[in-house]
């Protein structure tokens, strides 16, 4: 089946330092990747649609000069948390669409704690 | 109102019983919906998907869909303690994105 390889799982950081994340679609080409991020008994949370060779799509309230995201293949799209804070903590997911008949399919996701 | 919403939880059920797991959603334009189930710590994998009205049944999971009321729902048959996990509902909206529920907490108690 189809799998999207998120690296690191997790990762803990020192206050403005900044984070990336990768993710890798493996035996597909996703042209368009969602980056979530899911709070502590919260429902996910979409920030941004990542799309291969163009801008990202910043969902309202997500600065995007905070979360950089860069989709420069059609396997690889990464989010950098720059001068990331405590307040940036939580579970960072990727998802891409596999086709009409899968589905999405989702990273593992990364834990980021921020202290 | 919110774009999903779904039965608040937690739902306690005997192992071997039906689970019901409901969702309402408030955009019309919808045309597919997806069931994921989310463990602790983990990221959501999908159970099934359903974009016609009607029952669309796989294995011990059976999805519900009545776009005139805007319901979607998911029984699970047989529910095992493994089913423990919370189930989140997420229509396809515009721009194909998957706009989740807060999701239900499901506990199946051997």
């Amino acid at each position: 089946g189809a799998v999207v390889s998120q690296h690191p799982s997790w990762v803990i950081c020192k206050s403005g330092t900044s984070v990336k994340i990768e993710c890798r679609s493996l035996d597909f080409q996703a042209t368009t990747m969602f980056w979530y991020r899911q709070f502590p008994k919260q429902s996910l949370m979409l920030m941004a649609t990542s799309n291969e060779g163009s801008k990202a799509t910043y969902e309202q309230g997500v600065e995007k000069d905070k979360f950089l995201i860069n989709h420069a293949s059609l396997t690889l799209s990464t989010l950098t948390v720059t001068s990331a804070h405590p307040e940036d903590s939580s579970f960072y997911i990727c998802s891409a669409r596999v086709g009409a008949n899968y589905g999405y399919t989702f990273g593992s996701g990364t834990r980021l704690t921020v202290v | 109102q919110k774009e999903v919403e779904q039965n608040s939880g937690p739902l306690s059920v005997p192992e071997g019983a039906i689970a019901s797991l409901n969702c309402t959603y408030s955009d019309r334009g919808s045309q597919s919906f997806f069931w994921y189930r989310q463990y602790s710590g983990k990221s959501p994998e999908l159970i099934m998907f359903i974009y016609s009205n009607g029952d669309k049944e796989d294995g011990r999971f059976t999805a519900q869909l009545n776009k005139a009321s805007q319901y979607v729902s998911l029984l699970i048959r047989d529910s095992q303690p493994s089913d423990s996990a919370t189930y989140l509902c997420a229509p396809l909206t515009s721009g194909s994105r998957l706009t989740f529920g807060e999701g239900t907490q499901l506990t199946v108690n051997p």
